[in-house]
C-alpha cells in the first residue's frame, strides 16, 4: 500500500508569490490534515478535510487555504508569501477524523518551503 | 480550543535509564491522547495512544499514563536505547475534534 505522497518536496519562492502544495493520501483514507512545522514551534494545525468538507481550521491567516477533491487528494495554497511562511508543510491522512481513536495520522515526508 | 503543553523541551538520558515526558491539556472533553515520534529527517509516526477510559497502557518499553482529573498524561520509556533518540509529540483533540500537538520533546540518549 503506497504511503502519503506530497509534492513538491522542496521549493523556493520569493515574497509576494503564491504556492500550491499537493497531498495524495493513502488509498481508502478520507481525512487529510495539514500541519506547519518550524523549529521550536512543533506541529501547528492548519486545517483538516474529511470527504471534501473542511472539518476544522487552525489559527492561520486567510492567505492559507485548502481543498479536497472527490478522490481525497488535497491541496493547500498560500498566497502573498511572507518570509515567516518558510517551513516544512506536512500532510497526514487517516481513515477517520484525526481526533478520534481510529484516526491514526499517517504523515507524508513534507514539502519544504523557503521564502526569500 | 485545546491547549497542549509539553515538558521538558529537551531531555538527555544515559542509555539504559528511563525517560518521562509530561503533557497537560485544557479541554475536559478530550478523550483520546496519542504520542508521535519523529526521528531526525523523518516523518512523525504514532507510537502509542490511550483512550480516556483507560489509566495506563503499555507496549514493550513504552507506556502512557493518563490522569483525567488533573488533565495530564505522560509517556514513559524504560531501558532507553540509542534508537529512542528523536522528537516526541503528545497530542489531544479539542471539543471540535481538532487534534492539537504539544511543542515536542527532543530526547537524546547518550551511550
Amino acid at each position: 500500500k503506497a504511503g502519503v505522497t506530497q509534492t513538491p518536496r522542496y521549493l523556493i519562492k520569493t515574497r509576494g508569490q503564491q504556492v500550491t502544495l499537493s497531498c495524495s493520501p493513502i488509498s481508502g483514507h478520507r481525512s487529510v490534515s495539514w500541519y506547519q512545522q518550524t523549529p521550536g514551534q512543533g506541529l501547528q494545525f492548519l486545517f483538516e478535510y474529511f470527504s471534501e468538507t473542511q472539518r476544522n481550521k487552525g489559527n492561520f491567516p486567510g492567505r492559507f487555504s485548502g481543498r479536497q477533491f472527490s478522490n481525497s487528494r488535497s491541496e493547500m495554497n498560500v498566497s502573498t508569501l511572507e518570509l515567516g511562511d518558510s517551513a516544512l508543510y506536512l500532510c497526514a491522512s487517516s481513515l477517520a477524523p484525526s481526533g478520534t481513536y481510529t484516526g491514526e495520522l499517517f504523515f507524508g515526508e513534507g514539502s519544504r518551503l523557503t521564502v526569500l | 480550543g485545546e491547549n497542549v503543553e509539553q515538558h521538558p523541551s529537551t531531555l538527555s538520558v544515559q542509555e539504559g535509564d528511563s525517560a518521562v515526558i509530561k503533557c497537560t491539556y485544557s479541554d475536559s472533553a478530550s478523550n483520546y491522547f496519542p504520542w508521535y515520534k519523529q526521528e531526525l529527517g523523518k516523518r512523525p509516526q504514532l507510537i502509542i495512544d490511550i483512550r480516556s477510559n483507560v489509566g495506563e497502557k503499555k507496549d514493550q518499553r513504552i507506556a502512557v499514563t493518563l490522569n483525567k482529573t488533573a488533565k495530564h498524561f505522560s509517556l514513559h520509556i524504560t531501558e532507553t536505547q540509542p534508537e529512542d533518540s528523536a522528537v516526541y509529540f503528545c497530542a489531544a483533540p479539542d471539543s471540535w475534534g481538532k487534534l492539537q500537538f504539544g511543542a515536542g520533546t527532543q530526547v537524546v540518549v547518550t551511550p
